[in-house]
């Protein structure tokens, strides 16, 4: 079975700041996508970035960026001069074959100003 | 225009009851999918629909039974609640069954059962 772990439950960055937050996933298969969604206090799960496994350049969204590590099976987020509208709940995301998205346990993130 | 919508936001109840969530998706995709967040926050899939059947049926008590009338509409009733059915039940929709397709969420319906 596919699994995402996120070993951080915690992380906490100032205002401007870089913060990565770390994924390792656990995978069978040869193709597949990877996702970064953000819940804010709202509650709203809201895409951050997407990856393809079968692309080797790492994808970016304007602050955000991936660092995708296929063989180690790693898919870190960096969040560039952070600020405090990302403090969020950030989850990691693996979908496998018929859209069946598997998630991480989560990453709480505190931007401080 | 509120593109995944589901009602109600809020839903407080006894155990033993029944009751459903509504979700609505204006966006004409084919998929639609019911989602569990559990007090830790853990997010697990429970159903799956592409154009108003099936796919997905995660091990998921026979008390929750997905309901699908139209491609639009993909509705979770619930018979018999318990204490640990409370959560938030997010609906999401994608134009179709594949990664390549952004998921999008509804608001979440928080659930709790006294």
């Amino acid at each position: 079975a596919q699994t995402v772990t996120q070993s951080q439950p915690e992380m906490s960055v100032q205002e401007a700041e870089t913060v990565t937050l770390s994924c390792t996933y656990d995978t069978s298969e040869s193709n597949y996508y990877l996702f970064w969604y953000k819940q804010p206090p709202s509650r709203q799960m809201i895409l951050v970035i997407r990856q393809e496994a079968y692309k080797q350049q790492n994808a970016t969204e304007n602050r955000f960026s991936v660092n995708f590590q296929k063989a180690a099976k790693s898919f870190s987020l960096k969040i560039s001069d952070s600020q405090l509208g990302d403090t969020a709940m950030y989850f990691c995301a693996y979908e496998t074959s018929g859209s069946r998205l598997t998630f991480g346990e989560g990453t709480q993130l505190t931007v401080n100003p | 225009d509120t593109a995944v919508s589901q009602t109600p936001k809020y839903l407080v109840t006894q155990m033993g009851n029944d009751k459903s969530i509504k979700c609505e998706q204006n966006l004409g995709h084919d998929t639609m999918y019911w989602y569990k967040q559990d007090s830790k926050k853990f997010l697990k899939i429970m159903f799956s629909y592409n154009n108003k059947e099936l796919i997905i049926n995660e091990t998921v008590p026979n008390r929750f039974s997905p309901k699908s009338p139209d491609k639009a509409h993909l509705n979770l009733h619930i018979n018999s609640l318990e204490l640990g059915d409370s959560a938030v039940y997010f609906c999401a929709s994608s134009r179709r069954t594949s990664g390549a397709y952004e998921q999008y969420f509804g608001p979440g319906t928080r659930l709790t059962v006294t």
